[in-house]
């Protein structure tokens, strides 16, 4: 099992705002970054060190956290959204890195 | 823009050594850290380890004991050993380059090669 636990499965309405978190104990130290994966495709960073965005990531993507717990948002979610989303971070120790199991993200 | 290429076989035998190789062009291998990240089908991301520096090198430990990265500076490329290799070693095996915020010790990976699917059968 991962340190970082998502929910396996989300859906959102298109045009509606959705988030996706992840939590763990290192999310109290670290912050997470995130990543959308579509199905044959390699993952794409869309959030890191909180809520910052890579150049050509839309700005309805953001990034946030509290606690234990990391979350992405999509305010709008569009069609093109829907994909596997993946949380990482470090561990408990600080040492190693992790991902979340990932969530699939259905756009109705 | 920095670009990643993952080559090597496509299909390794049970308990023999899966090898890999990451080609990094449009930007220099130094200074960063270059990771390999394995995707089994229709799993989640595992975190295999990385190399830093020419040099150091960080394992996940649950393959530890099985892996081994190395980099070739002259080629900027960096490689993947990892051994006594079983089925559920199957997966898609990508390249990424990784960086660390200073300030926070928080990661990133950014970007990814295509991933190369790596069958272990005999």
């Amino acid at each position: 099992s991962s340190e970082l636990t998502q929910d396996p499965a989300v859906s959102v309405a298109l045009g509606q705002t959705v988030r996706i978190t992840c939590q763990g104990d290192s999310l109290r130290s670290y912050y997470a970054s995130w990543y959308q994966q579509k199905p044959g495709q390699a993952p794409v960073l869309v959030i890191y060190v909180k809520n910052n965005r890579p150049s050509g990531i839309p700005d309805r993507f953001s990034g946030s956290s509290s606690g234990n717990t990391a979350s992405l948002t999509i305010t709008g979610a569009q069609a093109e959204d829907e994909a596997d989303y993946y949380c990482h971070s470090r561990d408990s120790s600080g040492n190693y890195w992790v991902f979340g199991g990932g969530t699939k993200l259905t756009v109705l | 823009q920095v670009q990643l290429q993952e080559s090597g076989p496509g299909l390794v035998k049970p308990s023999e050594t899966l090898s890999l190789t990451c080609t990094v062009s449009g930007g220099s291998i130094s200074n960063y850290y270059w990771n390999w990240i394995r995707q089994p089908p229709g799993k989640g991301l595992e975190w295999i380890g990385y190399i830093y520096n020419s040099g150091s090198t960080n394992y996940n430990p649950s393959l530890k004991s099985r892996v081994t990265i190395s980099v070739d500076t002259s080629k900027n490329q960096f490689s993947l050993k990892l051994s006594s290799v079983i089925a559920t070693d199957t997966a898609v095996y990508y390249c990424a380059r990784g960086s660390v915020d200073s300030g926070t010790g928080a990661g990133w990976f950014d970007p990814w090669g295509q991933g190369t699917l790596v069958t272990v059968s005999s």
